[in-house]
């Protein structure tokens, strides 16, 4: 079946450790999205791939950043993470902007 | 600010009752989606109607969207306890936005 797989689906990393969380999907869509969610607060756009094209929330912090190697993959980098970072990490696609968004299963982050 | 705010932040009623919740927004949009996101979990598309429509079925699913008070409802008809979980509207501001804006959400329990 065609989905958004995201590995893993549960993160422990320790205080100012670099950590990548990983996205991959096979229903071959041009845009790949990496939202944070907190704790009963509606997803925050972190950025967007159009393509290969990178999109940059305004608001996102320096700490993270992300590589799409190719269609299928995408990958978020949180480069020194604080206890902050602590969340779930939602990664999503869509076949054009705008349109329905087809989410994985999301990865939980426990900043120790 | 958000640009979507659902309304109530939370709703319990028994199986078997209709859940209506309400999504108000404060830009021109294009389209707007509703999306249900069990605890723990990733979202999950329900519905999309886009800014020419004013209402959309399926299955136990009704939406409404008025543009010129710009909100929209999701009536969840004949509930059961499967339907637990938070709902999220989400609105596509311009046409080829890229990106959707989240609301709130709105908490529901279905009490068996």
């Amino acid at each position: 079946d065609a989905m958004v797989i995201q590995n893993p689906r549960y993160q422990v990393t320790q205080f100012g450790k670099p950590v990548t969380l990983s996205c991959s999907q096979t229903l071959n869509h041009n845009v790949m999205y990496w939202y944070q969610q907190k704790s009963s607060q509606a997803p925050k756009l972190l950025f967007h791939y159009y393509d290969k094209d990178f999109n940059n929330e305004a608001d996102t912090p320096d700490n993270f950043q992300s590589r799409r190697p190719n269609t299928s993959f995408c990958f978020l980098d949180i480069r020194s993470p604080g206890l902050g970072d602590a969340a779930m990490y939602l990664c999503a696609t869509s076949l054009a902007g705008g349109e329905t968004q087809y989410f994985g299963p999301g990865t939980r982050l426990l900043v120790l | 600010s958000q640009q979507g705010e659902e309304d109530p932040q939370a709703l319990s009623i028994q199986e078997g009752e209709n859940a209506t919740m309400n999504c108000s927004y404060k830009t021109s949009i294009n389209n707007l989606q509703w999306y249900r996101q069990n605890s723990g979990r990733g979202l999950v598309h329900l519905i999309l109607i886009r800014s020419n429509e004013r209402e959309k079925h399926s299955g136990r699913l009704r939406v409404t969207l008025d543009t010129s008070k710009k909100s929209s409802s999701l009536l969840i008809t004949a509930s059961r306890a499967a339907d637990t979980a938070s709902y999220f509207c989400a609105t596509e501001r311009d046409f080829g936005n890229e990106k959707l804006t989240f609301g709130t959400g709105t908490r529901l329990t279905i009490i068996p």
